[in-house]
């Protein structure tokens, strides 16, 4: 059974682009999260949706952020322009939400350098 | 500031020691998770905590969540160059949204 699919796995673009990443969240799940790392700040959640539906954007850092999840199997990121504090890497989760304790299952992550 | 606070950040420690890290915070959480993360990939859930003074082992690993919900530890007993990784612990309000500590970034030298 495949986990999270997250592409690309390592994205290097220049100043002003726009970058897109992309995910796949495991099949049946209804819940799916989008987290960045970097060694300064950790693991934070940027933004997460529950159906399709976004629940709490209040993590995304600026408006050059945004999310889109058009439907169960499919979400992006869009930062644009991007600038070179975005450089980090780049998690999606999704989960079943059942009313309990959700386990949260990551993907392999997307590693962007804004040079 | 961080929510969480992990310590230490980093431990190196040799085969067949035996370690604790912590995981405290200021706040009240409904449960508190355990994630262990490898160079390259995601972090993977190990152990959920939910009742203060709750205490699980999985294998030579025993966690345990404060009585009053605010901290937690994770103890390694006799570690193995396979528990090599970053030990990142999450506090959750509610059901879904977590928060993270920095993490602990554990060596196990051979």
């Amino acid at each position: 059974d495949a986990g999270v699919i997250q592409s690309p796995r390592h994205e290097v673009t220049e100043m002003g682009q726009e970058v897109t990443l992309r995910c796949k969240p495991i099949s049946g799940h209804n819940s799916l999260f989008w987290y960045r790392q970097t060694m300064m700040r950790g693991l934070e959640l940027l933004i997460y949706f529950n159906n399709n539906v976004p629940i709490d954007d209040s993590g995304m850092p600026e408006d050059r952020f945004s999310a889109k999840m058009p439907n169960a199997s499919f979400s992006t990121l869009k930062i644009q322009p991007s600038e070179p504090r975005d450089s980090a890497v780049y998690f999606c989760a999704s989960s079943f939400r059942s009313g309990g304790h959700n386990e949260q299952f990551f993907g392999p992550g997307t590693r962007l350098t804004v040079l | 500031t961080q929510l969480l606070e992990q310590s230490p950040q980093f431990l190196s420690i040799q085969e067949g020691e035996n370690l604790t890290v912590y995981c405290n915070s200021s706040s009240v959480f409904s449960s508190l998770q355990w994630y262990r993360q490898e160079p390259g990939e995601g972090p993977v859930l190990l152990v959920t905590v939910v009742t203060g003074g709750e205490v699980k082992k999985l294998k030579r690993l025993t966690f345990q969540f404060g009585d009053a919900r605010k901290d937690s530890s994770l103890h390694i007993t006799a570690a193995q160059p396979g528990d090599t990784g970053l030990y990142l612990c999450a506090g959750a309000w509610g059901a879904q949204k977590l928060v993270f500590g920095q993490g602990t970034r554990l060596t196990i030298n051979p």
